[in-house]
């Protein structure tokens, strides 16, 4: 199994409400990502997890809230969004944080905050 | 921060014919990777570059490692339909764990 899995596929939100984005992997990776791609720029990295352990918080504002509740298992938790938050958000895995780990990319949830 | 020059922005171009993309950074890198984005889906990734100088290839697909490891450019032959997408290149920094993409190239190609 060499998949990232992702979803919802797709997520219409308002901006009181509260949703989760779930991401899954049965590679045996030990790093996770979350990224944010906004229409024709690239991927943006903002959180990584390294051992179910939150490494890197790229600034990211609090209402995304990421939770790794096991190896497999990546979340992220949205609260009171803005509708510039809208985006592609893509989940990622690599075996670890080394400096040359390739990212196995999930297909993203693209988002939209009304 | 670190930041990777991708060109060209876009390519328009004729089934058949062999596309050149590159990648330049002020900055060195470890690794430079290139990955393939099409509607919808995550990236993908198409080659993996470790060393200075290397050249890999993937099916039609070639990449090279910069030697000064400041630059990688890919190469397709014989480009067909499905290559249409967005191919980014990416490098992972020294020192570090982030990997900084670049900003794109999207490639439509006319049958």
């Amino acid at each position: 199994d060499t998949e990232v899995t992702q979803t919802p596929k797709h997520l219409v939100m308002g901006m009181t409400n509260k949703k989760s984005l779930k991401c899954e992997q049965h590679m045996g990776h030990r790093a996770m990502y979350w990224y944010k791609q906004k229409a024709k720029k690239p991927p943006e990295l903002m959180f990584v997890y390294s051992y179910e352990k939150l490494s890197i918080n790229e600034s990211v504002p609090s209402r995304f809230s990421p939770e790794c509740p096991n190896s497999s298992l990546l979340n992220l938790h949205l609260h009171a969004l803005q509708p510039e938050d809208s985006a592609l958000y893509l989940c990622a895995s690599s075996q670890g944080v080394q400096t040359n780990e390739k990212l196995f990319f999930g297909s993203g949830t693209q988002l939209s905050v009304l | 921060g670190q930041q990777l020059n991708q060109s060209p922005q876009s390519m328009f171009i004729q089934e058949g014919e062999d596309v050149s993309m590159n990648c330049t950074s002020s900055s060195i890198f470890n690794t430079w990777l290139w990955y393939k984005q099409d509607p919808g889906e995550g990236p993908v990734l198409l080659i993996a570059l470790y060393k200075a100088g290397e050249l890999t290839s993937n099916g039609r697909l070639t990449a090279q490692f910069g030697i000064t490891r400041k630059d990688s450019f890919l190469n397709i032959s014989a480009s067909i339909p499905s290559d249409v997408g967005i191919y980014f290149c990416a490098g992972i920094n020294t020192g570090g764990f982030k990997t900084i993409f670049g900003a794109g190239t999207r490639l439509f190609v006319k049958a």
